[in-house]
């Protein structure tokens, strides 16, 4: 069974400070991994993915995620946090693109202090 | 805006009743996934369809069900409610191989009360 580990339900940063959200997944194969991000009372949006080739992903809204094989980790990285990057946070993981469910982490809520 | 209708935004309903959530997935999209998020059980994985068929099934309990018709929308119903069902339910859904994401809906707020 695949898993998702989240370290840090909660991180605070300051506006301008650097964004660190840890991920680490459990896979016996290279997994797809993902990181969305949640708004209040918002659904779900897509950051970012890796799939296959470069293991430096860049997303939306200035993010990036780094996937290292050998430490079973894809962590999100901001270079300078703005307010509006407060929200919740979930790393996910996908085995295959043909029909597998998606395994969630509990998620990492991000405040950003002015 | 994901492309992921879902139908209502909130509900609210007394404990007993039974009611319908519905989810149109993006135009193309064959998997329809439908989680639920509460505050003490984070995001949970109920169940997918694929093309009309079920493909897995998650922490979904057995008063809940669900279907995809052949338009592909999705239908989530909850029977018996209980005050521990009031949640957050996100319907998903994801495009053929080989993209592997999914895109998530506005989700259904639903109270019991």
């Amino acid at each position: 069974a695949q898993s998702v580990t989240q370290l840090g339900s909660h991180v605070s940063v300051s506006e301008g400070a650097l964004v660190l959200l840890r991920c680490n997944y459990s896979s016996s194969v290279p997994p797809y991994l993902f990181w969305y991000v949640q708004y209040p009372n918002q659904g779900l949006q897509l950051l970012l993915k890796y799939t296959t080739g470069a293991t430096l992903v860049k997303g939306i809204n200035g993010f990036e995620a780094e996937f290292k094989k050998s430490e079973t980790s894809f962590h999100l990285t901001k270079p300078s946090a703005h307010m509006s990057d407060a929200a919740e946070y979930f790393c996910a993981v996908r085995k295959s693109n043909t029909g597998n469910q998606f395994y969630f982490g509990t998620g990492t809520s991000l405040t950003v202090i002015p | 805006d994901s492309g992921v209708t879902q139908t209502p935004k909130h509900l609210i309903t007394a404990t007993g009743q039974r009611v319908t959530l519905r989810c149109s997935p993006r135009s193309g999209d064959l998997s329809v996934y439908w989680y639920q998020q509460s505050l003490d059980q984070g995001l949970q994985f109920l169940i997918q369809y694929y093309n009309g068929e079920e493909r897995a099934k998650g922490n979904i309990l057995e008063r809940f069900s669900a279907q995809q018709f052949p338009d592909l929308h999705s239908e989530l119903n909850l029977s018996s409610l209980e005050l521990g069902d009031s949640a957050l339910y996100f319907c998903a859904s994801s495009p053929s191989p080989p993209r592997p994401e999914a895109f998530f809906g506005q989700g259904t707020r639903l109270t019991v009360v």
